[in-house]
């Protein structure tokens, strides 16, 4: 039972855009999220988190958006650049003593030039 | 410099092997973690550890076992390695929990 879901597995932009990357999830008991970026040959690089006492967080070009009632998230990038281009993983934790990350499938973003 | 270094960064073995992958970091950060990643899995815990001489089983821990004498080492071992362990492997940090970590470049481990 995957608790954390990317369905869309990429996404195609063009630079100047808005990316939109989305991400559900099934266990009410998540109360932070992370999404990581990932290139080719590369370890994930953390982007950008939100707790669940928020609904907001931006840095920068980057901002997520939390639904708690619907149960999901995005990851919005504006505007989008070529060097965005990578695979991007929505993560979420249980918090607590919980030291369990649980990642999504991930979502492969090109933006093209 | 400073960071999170795993060796090999690939390796090919054959079935019934040992093989033991290696993590580094020069943070001293607590928390310690291995993953895999596999073709439409994501990332899968296998193992983390909260400290020197701390360890816990992740989601996916058959197979592997872990130690941590060490703050900034955490070694992964695959005791008889199967083909079903062919993957990527991260090893990842976090100074005071889980978020955010810091992930080493991976090793591309082949099991043939």
């Amino acid at each position: 039972d995957q608790q954390v879901k990317q369905n869309s597995p990429s996404l195609s932009v063009q630079e100047g855009r808005i990316s939109i990357l989305n991400c559900d999830y099934t266990n009410s008991m998540f109360d932070y999220f992370l999404w990581y970026k990932k290139y080719p040959a590369e370890g994930p690089t953390f982007l950008i988190s939100i707790s669940s006492i928020k609904d907001k967080n931006e840095d920068g070009r980057f901002t997520v958006f939390l639904n708690k009632s619907a149960k999901h998230l995005s990851l919005h990038i504006v505007p989008s650049q070529p060097g965005d281009s990578a695979v991007y993983f929505c993560a979420a934790n249980q918090g607590g003593s919980n030291y369990k990350l649980t990642f999504g499938k991930g979502t492969l973003l090109t933006v093209n030039p | 410099d400073a960071g999170i270094t795993q060796s090999p960064r690939y390796k090919i073995t054959e079935t019934g092997r040992q093989v033991t992958l290696m993590c580094h970091q020069t943070w001293s950060h607590s928390y310690m973690f291995w993953y895999r990643q596999d073709l439409g899995h994501g990332l899968r815990l296998i193992y983390y550890s909260a400290a020197a001489d701390i360890t816990d089983k992740g989601e996916v821990p058959d197979g592997y076992v872990v130690s941590r004498s060490k703050t900034e080492n955490f070694p992964l071992t695959l005791e008889s390695a199967t083909r079903s362990q062919t993957s990527v492997y991260f090893c990842a940090s976090s100074e005071f929990d889980v978020r955010p970590q810091h992930f080493g470049d991976g090793t591309r481990l082949s099991i043939l």
